[in-house]
C-alpha cells in the first residue's frame, strides 16, 4: 500500500463547477501537507500550504486536513478553463532526527479539465 | 531569482548512449531531490541530497543511474547506457531544509523530457 493515496481520476468538470480534490494518507508523522499544481509540459508549482489539521483559503482555493482521518481536500470554487492541470497532493513530517531533508511524499496526482 | 533550472530541455538519444541531465538549484537551498515523472507511474523520488551529500538513493531503479552534487550548485543525474523504459520527464527540485521552527516547500525546475529510441 502506498503511503499516499490519490485518485488520478480523470475529472471533468463544466466551468463554473466546484471541484472536490482528495488525498489519504497512511503516515502519522506527517505534518505538512501541500497541493501542487501542474499544467501540461511544466513542472508542479505549489499552490497551497498547511500545517496540521485545519482549513486554509486562498481566493477560490480552500484546503483541508483532517488529521485524525488521514484525510486532505482541495476546493476550487467557481472553476475556470484556466484550472485545467493535474493536482498532486504532498505532504512531509520529521523524522526522528529532527530533519526530514525537505522530503516530500506525493499522491499520483488528479487531472483535471475545466470545459467551458 | 532564477528558479531551479535544468538543461537540456528536452533530450534524444538511442538505446545504449550515455545521457547527462544537469540541475542548478535556487541559490540558498540546501537539499535537492531527482524526479521521474511517467504517466503509468507518476512521479517517483529517484535520489535526494543534503548539502550535497546523498542522503537516500533507495529510488534509483538500478545501476545504470547515478547521481552526484559536486557543490551546493550543480548536480547530475546520469543514465549509462540508456534503454527505451528510461523515456520519461525528469525534475529537479530544491528547498532550504529547516530546523524544528519553519518548514519551506519544494521548487521543481522545468524539466527535462527525456526519449531513448
Amino acid at each position: 500500500q502506498k503511503e499516499v493515496e490519490q485518485d488520478p481520476g480523470p475529472l471533468s468538470v463544466p466551468e463554473g463547477a466546484i471541484v472536490s480534490l482528495n488525498c489519504t494518507y497512511s503516515n502519522s508523522a506527517f505534518q505538512y501537507f501541500m497541493w501542487y499544481r501542474q499544467y501540461s509540459r511544466k513542472g508542479p508549482e505549489l499552490l497551497m500550504y498547511t500545517y496540521s489539521s485545519g482549513n486554509k483559503e486562498d481566493g477560490r482555493f480552500t484546503a483541508q486536513v483532517d488529521k485524525s482521518s488521514k484525510y486532505i481536500s482541495l476546493f476550487i470554487r467557481d472553476s475556470q478553463p484556466s484550472d485545467s492541470a493535474t493536482y498532486l497532493c504532498a505532504m512531509s513530517g520529521r523524522s526522528t532526527g529532527g530533519t526530514s531533508y525537505g522530503k516530500l511524499t506525493f499522491g499520483q496526482g488528479t487531472i483535471l479539465t475545466v470545459h467551458p | 531569482d532564477a528558479g531551479v533550472i535544468q538543461s537540456p530541455r528536452h533530450e534524444v538519444t538511442e538505446m545504449g548512449q550515455e545521457v547527462t541531465l544537469r540541475c542548478k538549484p535556487i541559490s540558498g537551498h540546501n537539499s535537492l531531490f531527482w524526479y521521474r515523472q511517467t504517466m503509468m507511474r507518476g512521479l517517483e523520488l529517484l535520489i535526494y541530497f543534503n548539502n550535497n551529500v546523498p542522503i537516500d538513493d533507495s529510488g534509483m531503479p538500478e545501476d545504470r543511474f547515478s547521481a552526484k552534487m559536486p557543490n551546493a550548485s550543480f548536480s547530475t543525474l546520469k543514465i549509462q547506457p540508456s534503454e527505451p523504459r528510461d523515456s520519461a520527464v525528469y525534475f529537479c527540485a530544491s528547498i532550504r531544509d529547516g530546523t524544528r521552527t519553519y518548514q519551506e516547500t519544494q521548487y521543481f525546475g522545468p524539466g527535462t523530457r527525456l526519449l531513448v529510441l
